[in-house]
């Protein structure tokens, strides 16, 4: 199970971290991801990190503005949003790599950028 | 980075047809093709990796065929509950990861 948190309405050019805490499953036998979904639209991959930590991707929007980063003694991912724009509001989904299909997802945690 | 085309946007069936899903690459993925379904308020479910290999739990109404750039999902007998919208999604070249972008199933 995925459970999300941190979702909350922010200015543009705030930051937000969000939150996705692990179980019933060995969480540091996998990457994990986050996906995210504007309203009404598509999904959209965000970023990427292994299990160890070690190798961590990024897409092109997001990059140099988000970090993810886990806690494997935690059983916890993060994901810290740093210059956020109105483009950045959607929900946004942990999801279990296998490695790179998405095989559990959590339930999400919303974020919307407005003034 | 590879382009997912879906189609059709929307498919329009009754309960019991047969629902045939497309989704194109703009490039050659092998078989690195995953599909999902999400339904409304819900999160994505993966249903079939690697282009035909059904997730676990799936049932098996569902079946995913296709490799290179022409991929397709079928569902033989659409039940109630497979009503939803159905995603595709690439591992061949990444980063990114990309999606298509999803082909709604819909009671007709």
């Amino acid at each position: 199970q995925l459970v999300e948190s941190g979702g909350a309405v922010v200015q543009p050019g705030g930051s937000l971290r969000l939150s996705c805490e692990a179980s019933g499953f060995t969480f540091d036998d996998f990457a994990m991801h986050w996906v995210r979904q504007a309203p009404g639209r598509g999904l959209e991959w965000v970023s990427l990190i292994t299990w160890s930590g070690s190798d961590i991707y990024y897409a092109d929007s997001v990059k140099g503005r988000f970090t993810i980063s886990r806690d494997n003694t935690k059983n916890s991912l993060s994901l810290q949003m740093n210059s956020l724009t109105t483009e950045d509001s959607a929900l946004y989904y942990c999801a279990r790599g296998s490695p790179h299909f998405m095989d559990v997802w959590g339930k999400g945690t919303t974020v919307t950028v407005s003034s | 980075e590879v382009v997912l085309t879906q189609s059709p946007a929307t498919l329009s069936l009754s309960p019991g047809e047969r629902a045939t899903l497309s989704c194109r690459a703009s490039q050659s993925i092998g078989k690195y093709l995953a599909w999902y379904q999400q339904k409304p308020g819900q999160a994505p479910r993966l249903l079939i990796d690697d282009a035909s290999t059904r997730a676990t739990g799936i049932p098996a109404r569902f079946s995913g065929g296709g490799s290179g750039t022409d991929f397709t999902l079928t569902i033989s007998g659409l039940e109630p509950e497979d009503f939803a919208v159905y995603y595709c999604q690439q591992r061949y070249k990444w980063p990114p990861f990309t999606f298509g972008g999803g082909t709604k199933v819909e009671i007709k």
